[in-house]
């Protein structure tokens, strides 16, 4: 069974520019969540998607924002990228949502905003 | 709001010695505590967790046990290898706060084991 898959691995982009980032859950999966690791901030939850509709979302500018579509991948875009936007972004998938679906990790993209 | 604090890193260690890392919780609710293990280059892995009280999760020969009442679900391990090297992340989600499958991360720790 294929794991979590985020696309792409690497990205380098300049200040003013926009991102969007890939997300394929586990086959199955229908939750979806996206998290964003800096050295300085640790690991921040952006925001969470199931069956389409963001049920959650974190302390991020209105810039980040996301999307699932009906066959449960993801996408995150960042506009107006920062300076400090650079960061690892993480997507998880589980199953359905709550505390007894464990969330499956991908290995993220490296975003660096030059 | 909830947060999650683990013991300033890094830790190094030599191969078969006894391994803690500390971490304490605060949150809103009644939480389930998790630790994750990111390697290099990899995305996080759940290691283990537990949803109440008392629980005590393992894998692979790491043990954390949920103390509701120092608020603590400190990782150990009796004897580590050089595959254990690692960040390891301290994580709770509170159903209570609202949230459904948030997870709240402490900052992480590298764990280094020498031959």
């Amino acid at each position: 069974k294929a794991g979590v898959t985020q696309t792409p691995r690497y990205l380098i982009k300049t200040r003013g520019q926009q991102v969007t980032l890939s997300c394929s859950p586990i086959s199955g999966h229908r939750s979806v969540s996206w998290y964003q690791q800096t050295p300085g901030q640790g690991l921040q939850f952006l925001f969470e998607y199931f069956s389409e509709t963001q049920r959650n979302k974190g302390n991020f500018p209105g810039r980040f924002s996301g999307r699932q579509f009906s066959n449960s991948r993801s996408e995150m875009n960042v506009s107006t990228l920062e300076l400090g936007d650079s960061a690892l972004y993480l997507c998880a998938s589980s199953f359905g949502l709550g505390l007894k679906n464990i969330q499956y990790f991908g290995a993220g993209t490296r975003l660096s905003v030059l | 709001g909830d947060s999650v604090t683990q013991m300033e890193g890094p830790v190094t260690l030599s191969e078969e010695a006894f391994l803690t890392i500390n971490c304490t919780y605060t949150a809103t609710g009644y939480p389930s505590l998790f630790w994750y293990v990111q390697y290099p280059g990899e995305g996080l892995q759940l290691l283990l967790k537990a949803t109440k009280a008392d629980d005590k999760g393992s894998n692979k020969g790491f043990e954390a046990t949920y103390r509701k009442e120092t608020t603590s679900f400190h990782l150990e391990k009796g004897s580590v290898q050089v595959s254990d090297s690692a960040v390891y992340f301290c994580a709770l989600s509170d159903l209570e706060s609202g949230a459904n499958s948030k997870l709240t991360f402490g900052k992480g720790i590298t764990l280094s084991v020498r031959p």
